[in-house]
C-alpha cells in the first residue's frame, strides 16, 4: 500500500493565494521530503524535513512534520502561475526504498 | 538541470519487443533508482544500485531488469513488452550521506509507447 498519500488530489488557486497540501504516511519514517514535477518532466527536489524537526522553510515554502499524527504539510505562499505543478511527498523508513505518493495537482490561475 | 541524463527520451515499438534504456547520474553519485510512471498507478520504484550492486527492489517485473556498470552508468532492461509498460521511465541518482538523509536527482525521463 501506499506509503505517502497526498491530500487534495487537486488544487486550483489564484495567483497570489496560498496553497497547501498535505500528506499522510503509515510507518515510521527518517526523513520526509517533497518533490515537484512540471507536466512530463523529471521530480525536482523542494524540501527535506527530518523525523526529528516539526516545521521547515526555504523561500516561499513552509513544511511541516507532525509525526505523532504520521502527516506533514507543504504550503507556498503568495504562488506564481510557475508554481503549477504536481506535488509529491516522499517518505523513507528503515529500508532503502523511497515511497511516493499519488500527488496533488497545483494549477495557480493568472 | 539535475545532471542526471536518460536517454533515448522518446522511444515506441511494438508489443513483444526488449528496449534498453540508459541512464548517467550525478557525477560523484553511486546510487542509481529506476522509477515506472503511468497514469494509473503514480510513480513505482523499480529498483536501486548502489556502486555497482543491487540495493533495493521495488515493483519490478521478471520481465525487466536493470544493472549498473563501474562507470556507474545504468540500464534497465525491457523485455516481452506488453501494451501496459507504456509509461515514463525516469532514473534518478543520490550521494550517501550519512542517516538515509540523501536525496535523489531525476533524470528527464523516457517516454515509453509500446503499440
Amino acid at each position: 500500500s501506499q506509503q505517502g498519500e497526498e491530500d487534495p488530489q487537486a488544487l486550483s488557486i489564484q495567483e497570489g493565494e496560498n496553497a497547501t497540501m498535505n500528506c499522510s504516511y503509515k510507518t515510521s519514517i527518517n526523513n520526509l521530503q517533497w518533490y515537484r514535477q512540471n507536466s512530463g518532466r523529471g521530480l525536482v527536489h523542494l524540501i527535506l524535513i527530518r523525523s526529528n524537526e516539526r516545521e521547515k522553510h526555504s523561500g516561499r515554502l513552509r513544511v511541516t512534520l507532525d509525526t505523532s499524527k504520521k502527516s506533514s504539510s507543504l504550503l507556498i505562499t503568495a504562488s506564481r502561475a510557475a508554481d503549477t505543478a504536481s506535488y509529491f511527498c516522499a517518505t523513507r523508513g528503515g529500508g532503502q526504498n523511497f515511497v511516493f505518493g499519488p500527488g496533488t495537482r497545483l494549477s495557480v490561475l493568472p | 538541470d539535475s545532471g542526471v541524463t536518460q536517454t533515448p527520451k522518446h522511444l515506441i515499438t511494438a508489443t513483444g519487443q526488449r528496449v534498453t534504456l540508459r541512464c548517467s547520474p550525478r557525477s560523484g553519485d553511486l546510487s542509481v533508482y529506476w522509477y515506472q510512471q503511468s497514469l494509473d498507478q503514480g510513480l513505482q520504484f523499480l529498483i536501486q544500485y548502489y556502486n555497482g550492486e543491487e540495493r533495493a527492489k521495488g515493483n519490478i517485473l521478471e520481465r525487466f531488469s536493470a544493472q549498473q556498470f563501474p562507470d556507474l552508468h545504468s540500464e534497465l532492461n525491457l523485455s516481452s513488452l506488453e501494451l501496459g509498460d507504456s509509461a515514463l521511465y525516469f532514473c534518478a541518482s543520490s550521494a550517501p550521506q550519512e542517516g538515509s538523509q540523501e536525496t535523489q536527482y531525476f533524470g528527464p525521463g523516457t517516454r515509453l509507447l509500446v503499440l
